[in-house]
């Protein structure tokens, strides 16, 4: 089965500064996609960025980049210039990308503050 | 706004209380989902329905009973439950179980205590 980690129960970061999230996560499939979601406290999930497994680059959504290393199987995520609204849970997730494997495999989250 | 509603945003029930959550996506998608957000525990999906047919069930005990009319709702119903199911109960959904476009988007869920 796969699994998901977040290392990082806690970060914080100063508005304007970069930071960076952790995830790993454990799978023996070549195929899958890795997501990040964002829950402010409004609860809402929030897709912030995901990534396939098949592409070498990494993607990028404005100021969220991420830092996928197959092989290490890490997926990490840096937001620049932190903004106040930035403050929330982020999950990092994991999905097969084979049919019929549907779920969403999520991590336990890291709690980000914004510090103005 | 996601395009995925749920209603209540809270609920508070006692153990021999029957109520029922309520789940609406306003995107096209053929794919609904319940998960359940306990405090630091990792999202755990409940049940997956793909043209309104159950396609997976995470042995969630009976006191859950999920219900979709169509692919546009889904209802967890609710009885006998007990302390410890106090938890975020969210919906989300996607296009399709297993095909390429599969990020699922998410409801705001509901806050459920049983008291």
């Amino acid at each position: 089965a796969q699994t998901v980690t977040q290392s990082q129960p806690e970060m914080s970061v100063q508005e304007a500064e970069t930071v960076t999230l952790s995830c790993t996560y454990d799978t023996s499939e070549s195929d899958y996609y890795l997501f990040w979601y964002k829950q402010p406290p409004s609860r809402q999930m929030i897709l912030v960025i995901r990534q396939e497994a098949y592409k070498q680059q990494n993607a990028t959504e404005n100021r969220f980049s991420v830092n996928f290393q197959k092989a290490a199987k890490s997926f990490s995520l840096k937001i620049s210039d932190s903004q106040l609204g930035d403050a929330a849970m982020y999950f990092c997730a994991y999905r097969s990308a084979f049919a019929g494997n549907t779920p969403l495999v999520f991590g336990k989250g890291t709690r980000l503050s914004v510090i103005a | 706004e996601t395009g995925v509603t749920q209603t209540p945003r809270h609920l508070v029930m006692g153990m021999t209380n029957k109520k029922s959550l309520k789940c609406e996506q306003h995107l096209g998608h053929n794919a609904m989902y319940w998960y359940k957000q306990s405090a630091k525990k990792p999202l755990e999906l409940m049940f997956v329905y793909s043209l309104e047919e159950r396609v997976e069930n995470n042995s969630v005990p009976s006191r859950f009973s999920p219900e979709c009319p169509n692919s546009s709702h889904l209802f967890l119903h609710l009885h006998t439950l007990q302390p410890e199911d106090s938890a975020l109960y969210l919906c989300a959904s996607s296009q399709d179980v297993s095909g390429s476009t599969d990020t699922q988007y998410f409801g705001p869920g509901t806050r459920l205590t049983v008291l």
